[in-house]
C-alpha cells in the first residue's frame, strides 16, 4: 500500500469554526491533491498540488485553501465551515499526472459540519 | 464541457452473473480512461485503464475497450463475485492535464 495518512480521520465541528485536514505521504511523490465525495456527485477535485508550493484549484474550491510547505504534507483549510462541506474529504499521490502514473488514495477523513 | 457518465445504480447481482457497467464520455483530444474501484471503508484505487483507442485495460477479471465510435469505455466481467461489491467509477484526464475527471459512482453489491 502507497504511504498514505489523512488525519483526522473523523470530525464534527460547528459552523462557522476553521478546520485544517492533513495529508501525509512518505512516498515522496510529486502531484498531491486533495477530493471530496458527496453521494451523487463522485469525486470531485477541490485543489491538488504539482510541487513544494506550487498549487493550483480544481472544479470546487471555494471556500477552501491548500499550502504544501513539505513535499509530504499537503493541508486543506476550511477557513469558516459550512454545513454544505459536510463530506468525505480523500487525498491522493502520483509521482507524475494521471496519465503517466496511478493516483493513490488515502483512507479519506469523514467531515461533519453542524 | 468535458465529462463522462456513468451508469446510475445501485446494481444489484447474484454470484457468479455476468456485469457490465456502462461508461460514455464527451472529451476534446484523446482522452486517457479509467476505472477506479472503492471498497467499502477504504479510499479508491485504480482498477484498469486505456490510453488510447481499441487499448482493452485488464486487471482482476475485468475488462474494459476504449472504443473511440461510441466514445465508451464499459467495464465488464464474466462472472462475478461477493468480494466484487464495490463502487466503481469511471474517470478521464486528457493529454497534458495534471487531473483526473470522475463519475459519479456505480455501487455494486453480489448476493451469493
Amino acid at each position: 500500500d502507497a504511504g498514505i495518512t489523512q488525519s483526522p480521520r473523523h470530525k464534527v465541528t460547528e459552523t462557522g469554526t476553521p478546520v485544517t485536514l492533513r495529508c501525509h505521504q512518505t512516498e515522496n511523490h510529486r502531484y498531491m491533491y486533495w477530493y471530496r465525495q458527496d453521494p451523487g456527485h463522485g469525486l470531485r477535485l477541490i485543489h491538488y498540488s504539482y510541487g513544494v508550493k506550487d498549487t493550483d484549484k480544481g472544479e470546487v474550491s471555494d471556500g477552501y485553501s491548500v499550502s504544501r510547505s513539505k513535499t509530504e504534507d499537503f493541508l486543506l483549510t476550511l477557513e469558516s465551515a459550512t454545513s454544505s462541506q459536510t463530506s468525505v474529504y480523500f487525498c491522493a499521490i502520483s509521482e507524475a499526472g494521471p496519465i503517466a502514473d496511478t493516483q493513490y488514495f488515502g483512507p479519506g477523513t469523514r467531515l461533519t459540519v453542524l | 464541457g468535458d465529462s463522462v457518465t456513468q451508469m446510475e445504480g445501485p446494481v444489484t447481482l447474484s454470484e457468479e452473473a455476468c456485469l457490465t457497467i456502462n461508461c460514455t464520455y464527451t472529451a476534446t483530444g484523446y482522452p486517457s480512461l479509467f476505472w477506479y474501484v472503492q471498497y467499502p471503508g477504504e479510499g479508491l484505487q485504480l482498477l484498469l485503464k486505456a490510453t488510447k483507442a481499441d487499448d482493452k485495460g485488464s486487471n482482476k477479471g475485468f475488462e474494459a475497450t476504449y472504443r473511440k465510435e461510441t466514445t465508451s469505455f464499459h467495464l465488464e466481467k464474466g462472472s462475478v463475485q461477493v468480494s466484487d461489491s464495490a463502487v466503481y467509477f469511471c474517470a478521464y484526464s486528457n493529454f497534458g492535464n495534471e487531473k483526473l475527471t470522475f463519475g459519479t459512482g456505480t455501487r455494486l453489491t453480489i448476493i451469493p
